[in-house]
């Protein structure tokens, strides 16, 4: 099975901020990767697929970059609406991995 | 695209439950289909997924032997039979879409349904 090492698993920070997050899989998995967003109470929404394609309608703010193991999730200015659970998940083989979340929190 | 889950609820362990999600606003026939649960607290967890014409169906280890997942297309509906729960089941489960190309993840989600287990 394909493991993917997300972190950090949290993070504070301020409106504005940059922030980054990565995932690392355990093999390579092409571009075969989204990120989701996900709030409390909320199902997840897609921001990115194919690692890169930002989802109809999602900020220009959020940007996905990598391919084969390693992959990042940036966001340039963070909004107020930002502040979520963010999880990658690979779609290159069975079983399907996320992984284990990151929570952006206000500082 | 609207999918709803529905069948969820408290349940001993042991016992069973069979989830539904009724898909409407694109051709379900065509789509893969998946289910995705998260415990209380916890992350996302992938449970299984079934091909359009149900010929490939696969499952998270987690759950292989107690969990058959099934689908009508005549009916736009996607089924988790679950059996022989676990507290460790205890978690809301989503229906999700495949993207057309389904390398690219899941492009669709229901609100979820509850499931918990507990004597």
């Amino acid at each position: 099975d394909i493991q993917m090492t997300q972190s950090p698993s949290s993070l504070y920070a301020s409106v504005g901020d940059r922030v980054t997050i990565t995932c690392r899989a355990s093999q390579g998995i092409r571009s075969d990767l989204a990120w989701y967003q996900q709030k409390p109470g909320e199902a997840p929404k897609r921001l990115i697929y194919a690692a890169s394609t930002l989802e109809g309608g999602v900020p220009s703010r959020f940007s996905g970059s990598g391919s084969g193991t390693e992959f990042t999730l940036t966001i340039t200015s963070l909004h107020p609406t930002d502040f979520a659970t963010y999880y990658c998940l690979q779609h290159n083989t069975y079983p399907r991995t996320f992984g284990q979340g990151t929570k952006v929190e206000i500082k | 695209v609207e999918l709803v889950e529905s069948g969820g609820g408290l349940v001993k362990p042991g016992g069973s439950l069979r989830l539904s999600c009724e898909a409407s606003g694109f051709n379900f026939r065509t789509f893969g289909m998946n289910w995705v649960r998260q415990a209380p607290g916890k992350g996302l967890e992938w449970v299984s997924s079934i091909g359009s014409g149900s010929s490939s169906i696969y499952y998270a280890d987690s759950v292989k032997g107690r969990f058959t997942i099934s689908r009508d297309n005549a009916q736009n509906s996607l089924f988790l039979q679950m059996n022989s729960l676990r507290a460790e089941d205890t978690a809301v489960y989503y229906c999700a879409r495949d993207s057309w190309v389904v390398s690219n993840g899941f492009d669709s989600w229901g609100q979820g349904t509850l499931v918990t287990v507990s004597s």
